[in-house]
């Protein structure tokens, strides 16, 4: 089944403790997005890639680093998380033809809470 | 710059009603449009979409028209059903795709 899986779907830590949520797809998409989903502010994005090896900022970065050194994962990280980076996280995936179609493959998203 | 602004929800009408969400837009550039859906626990999926002026996008009985002279893409459908009850967003994407600017979202609920 074609999918985009994150992990963890929930968690709660502390401030300043490094965490990663991890997304990976299995459809072979180049292109994969982080966005945060808050309350009144819809969808905003993190980062993005275009392939493996490029990455490039969104519109809300600060406080968030990406890697993606395989085509089928990319992971987020928070080096010290803080409260205000709690939120939904989605990541999503695509490939150059069904973006341009607008269609993006979402996950199930993790919430996120710091404490 | 871009930027995407959604009517304030919830919305709640009865099972048969018509929906309207109101959606306009700011762009640098010719953006596409689209209407993403959020059904409670899952991700966004794409719903409808239309990449020029005046054209109408449709799926599932829902519609929108790219209008250009208003900035704007609202979504309606003529009777809605209760499992069309979820969380409505506008989005758009200028140039080659690699952003997508989504409205906050308009949640829906249907009763019976």
């Amino acid at each position: 089944e074609a999918q985009v899986t994150q992990n963890p779907r929930y968690l709660i830590t502390v401030t300043g403790k490094k965490l990663t949520v991890t997304c990976s797809q299995n459809m072979n998409h180049e292109y994969m997005s982080w966005y945060r989903q808050d309350p009144g502010l819809g969808l905003r994005q993190i980062y993005y890639s275009m392939n493996v090896e490029v990455t490039d900022k969104g519109d809300v970065p600060e406080g968030y680093k990406v890697s993606r050194k395989e085509k089928r994962n990319f992971p987020l990280i928070l080096e010290s998380p803080s409260p205000n980076q709690t939120s939904l996280y989605f990541c999503a995936s695509s490939t150059p033809r069904d973006r341009s179609t607008g269609e993006l493959f979402f996950g199930e998203g993790s919430r996120l809470t710091v404490l | 710059g871009n930027s995407v602004t959604q009517m304030e929800g919830p919305v709640t009408l009865s099972e048969e009603a018509f929906l309207t969400i109101n959606c306009t837009y700011t762009a640098t550039g010719y953006p596409s449009l689209f209407w993403y859906v959020q059904y409670p626990g899952e991700g966004l999926q794409l719903l409808l979409k239309a990449t020029k002026a005046d054209d109408k996008g449709s799926n599932k009985g829902f519609e929108a028209t790219y209008r250009k002279e208003t900035t704007s893409f609202h979504l309606e459908k003529g009777s809605v059903q209760v499992s069309d009850s979820a969380v409505y967003f506008c989005a758009l994407s200028v140039g080659n795709f690699n952003k997508f600017y989504f409205g906050s979202g308009t949640k829906l609920n249907v009763k019976p």
